[in-house]
């Protein structure tokens, strides 16, 4: 399976410190997606890193990407209680053509403690 | 704005019904999606369309089906024939197929 899974399942901070969650997959890649959802909610994009790319910049967010272990992590900095929400890594796999499915982990529920 | 649409927000379903879940979506996406969601868990993809008048199984596609005979609209039936179909139904869309996905807040299924 492509399924990206999500590491920890569950993690609760502080606010101000940061959180880092990991994601690792099973075959090879065209990129690599984060999402967030807020409790009841759609999904948002946060960043896409691309499998020729090691790391990825965005505000407070950082992402890297290392494809011989097959692996990402997303590491949110200087962390808000607004940043509590799931975070769900979704791999982009292409079978052909114009075929692209992209596939989602479990994700890992992040509580930031006020 | 642009964006997706989805509608209802809940939904309740009889025994032996069908129900129609609708999202539109006005951002000039040629693909859309529509993912299942059970509780503590990830999205699994029911159906996806790259184009107008064309459109492919997901991992899950068994007792739901689809239509999509404008660009705009993707609206996704539970039929009958699916036993266990309460769930959180989110639908997205892209510009094209690997590339970020926008998704509507999604409609809530429960059965009567």
């Amino acid at each position: 399976s492509q399924q990206g899974e999500e590491d920890p399942q569950a993690l609760s901070i502080q606010e101000g410190e940061n959180a880092t969650m990991n994601c690792s997959y099973k075959t090879s890649i065209n990129n690599l997606q984060w999402y967030r959802q807020n409790s009841g909610r759609g999904l948002v994009h946060l960043i896409l890193i691309r499998s020729n790319e090691r790391e990825k910049h965005s505000g407070r967010l950082r992402v890297t990407l290392d494809t011989s272990k097959k692996s990402s992590s997303l590491l949110i900095t200087a962390s808000r209680a607004a940043d509590t929400a799931s975070y769900f890594c979704a791999t982009v796999h292409n079978s052909g053509g114009s075929n692209y499915k992209l596939t989602f982990g479990k994700g890992t529920l992040l509580t930031v403690n006020p | 704005d642009g964006g997706i649409t989805q509608s209802p927000k809940y939904l309740f379903r009889k025994e032996g019904q069908n129900v129609t879940l609708s999202c539109e979506q006005n951002l000039n996406h040629d693909a859309m999606y529509w993912y299942r969601q059970d509780p503590g868990q990830g999205l699994r993809l029911i159906y996806y369309s790259q184009i107008v008048n064309d459109f492919q199984k997901g991992d899950i596609a068994e007792g739901y089906s689809v239509s999509r005979e404008k660009k705009e609209s993707f609206p996704l039936t539970v039929t009958s024939a699916q036993k266990n179909p309460t769930a959180f139904y989110l639908c997205a869309s892209s510009m094209q197929g690997g590339q970020p996905q926008h998704f509507g807040d999604g409609t809530r299924l429960s059965i009567l």
